[in-house]
């Protein structure tokens, strides 16, 4: 069984920022929190993760909360290609996927 | 740089018929990975290689499906013989260090494979 929950679905204006929701309250202390999208017929994206601080790279930003039990991904400024469905999973270095979050960005 | 590359990208079979998929990871990368994304899910692990050595192997159906990673480069993945259930999308993944934590994984565009 997966150790995250997602929402199934969210919508975001285009233009505006999108914030994907995580919970992994059972997260141990040395896994990281991982952020993958999938953009339909093709393979996952790796998007950005991170273990305890705050991360920001060209595609996103990581927030985890201190007591590392949930996160949100924080795409600043969707567009239309950032429809997906994303996936927050937990891992050293093997990797479990739950259903993920379906993101529709919307004219 | 070359992504992971996969072949045949798409793949119809009958069932009890034997098929095999081909994955080439990005060059220099220690680890491979193989996963099965059935409609709907997300991918679940099947088989994870490090150089040519299998680390985690506990999600594969070993009566019917095998892997190999010859000479720590690309691999196979078998299923013989196929059933309707093994309908779905075989992903092959690929990360720089081997047992390394906190890496990241890249996928290749996955081989759908659909049993009749």
């Amino acid at each position: 069984d997966a150790k995250t929950t997602q929402p199934p679905s969210m919508d975001c204006a285009e233009g505006r920022a999108a914030n994907l929701p995580c919970n992994h309250s059972t997260i141990s202390g040395n896994e990281y929190v991982y952020w993958y999208r999938q953009i339909h017929s093709q393979g996952p994206q790796y998007i950005i993760h991170g273990l305890k601080n705050n991360e920001t790279n060209e595609m996103a930003s990581l927030i985890i909360t201190e007591d590392r039990k949930s996160s949100t991904l924080i795409l600043p400024h969707a567009t239309l290609r950032d429809t997906a469905v994303y996936y927050c999973t937990l891992g050293y270095s093997t990797l479990t996927f739950g259903k993920g979050t379906m993101l529709l960005v919307s004219p | 740089e070359a992504g992971v590359a996969q072949s045949p990208r798409y793949k119809i079979i009958e069932k009890r018929q034997s098929v095999a998929f081909w994955c080439n990871p990005i060059s220099g990368h220690a680890t491979l990975y193989w996963y099965q994304q059935i409609l709907g899910q997300g991918p679940k692990l099947l088989i994870q290689f490090q150089n040519n050595g299998v680390v985690d192997d506990s999600q594969l159906p070993k009566d019917r499906f095998s892997a190999e990673r010859l000479k720590g480069v690309d691999s196979t993945l078998k299923i013989q013989p196929a059933k309707l259930e093994d309908s779905a999308v075989y992903l092959c993944a690929s990360s720089l260090g081997a047992g390394v934590v906190g890496e990241t994984q890249y996928f290749g565009p996955g081989t759908r494979l659909l049993v009749l």
